[in-house]
């Protein structure tokens, strides 16, 4: 499979805290994406990230990328209660799209 | 615009009958693919679709047959179900070329 990984498998802080969530993947990619799940809903395209940009931002995320060591990195700043949810990355080989195992992250009011 | 739809939202099969899972999407999207996400897996993709008239297997196409007559539809099909396709199965599209994949609400199938 390849099925990329996220790390951790969950994460619970404080609101207004940061959160940090990394993905790991396996073959060479042209780009990488996150994705959103809140519960019991369809997932929601946050950010791409093309494989020679190495940083990009929109509102409160970051996202890195080091194809190097084949990992990505989401940052969520000033976390909200709403930021409750699980986050995919996502890969592509040709027209197939492999999804992480995911983070679920709970953001405490 | 509606986006991406999925009817229905639940159901439960009894071992070896068939059903079919609609998708349709309303934004002239080429690209259509089904995933089913079990706990812990993530999202694994079943099938896909560049355009109508055009299918291709994914990472767990077994058991499952699609078609896409239309640019619009993409129904999954279940052949003879089992218990191991047990799961939430998503639908998604996007533009011909673009990576955003807009999702649909899912359908929550039990098999006994």
């Amino acid at each position: 499979s390849q099925q990329g990984e996220e790390d951790p498998q969950a994460l619970s802080i404080q609101e207004g805290e940061n959160a940090t969530m990394n993905c790991s993947y396996k073959t060479s990619i042209n780009n990488l994406q996150w994705y959103r799940q809140n519960s019991g809903r369809g997932l929601v395209h946050l950010i791409l990230i093309r494989s020679n940009e190495r940083e990009k931002h929109s509102g409160r995320l970051r996202v890195t990328l080091d194809t190097s060591k084949k990992s990505s990195s989401l940052l969520i700043t000033a976390s909200r209660a709403a930021d409750t949810a699980s986050y995919f990355c996502a890969t592509n080989t040709g027209n197939q799209f492999y999804f992480g195992t995911g983070t679920s992250l709970t953001v405490i009011p | 615009n509606a986006g991406v739809t999925q009817t229905p939202k639940f159901q439960v099969l009894k071992t070896g009958q068939s059903m079919t899972l609609q998708c349709a999407q309303d934004m002239n999207h080429e690209y259509m693919s089904w995933y089913r996400q079990d706990p812990g897996m993530g999202l694994r993709l079943i099938h896909y679709s560049v355009g109508a008239g055009i299918t291709d297997q994914g990472e767990v196409p077994n058991g499952y047959n699609v078609s896409r007559s239309t640019t619009e539809d993409f129904p999954l099909r279940l052949l003879s179900a089992a218990p191991s396709q047990t799961s939430v199965y998503f639908c998604a599209s996007s533009s011909a070329g673009a990576y955003e994949q807009y999702f649909g609400p899912g359908t929550r199938l039990t098999v006994t």
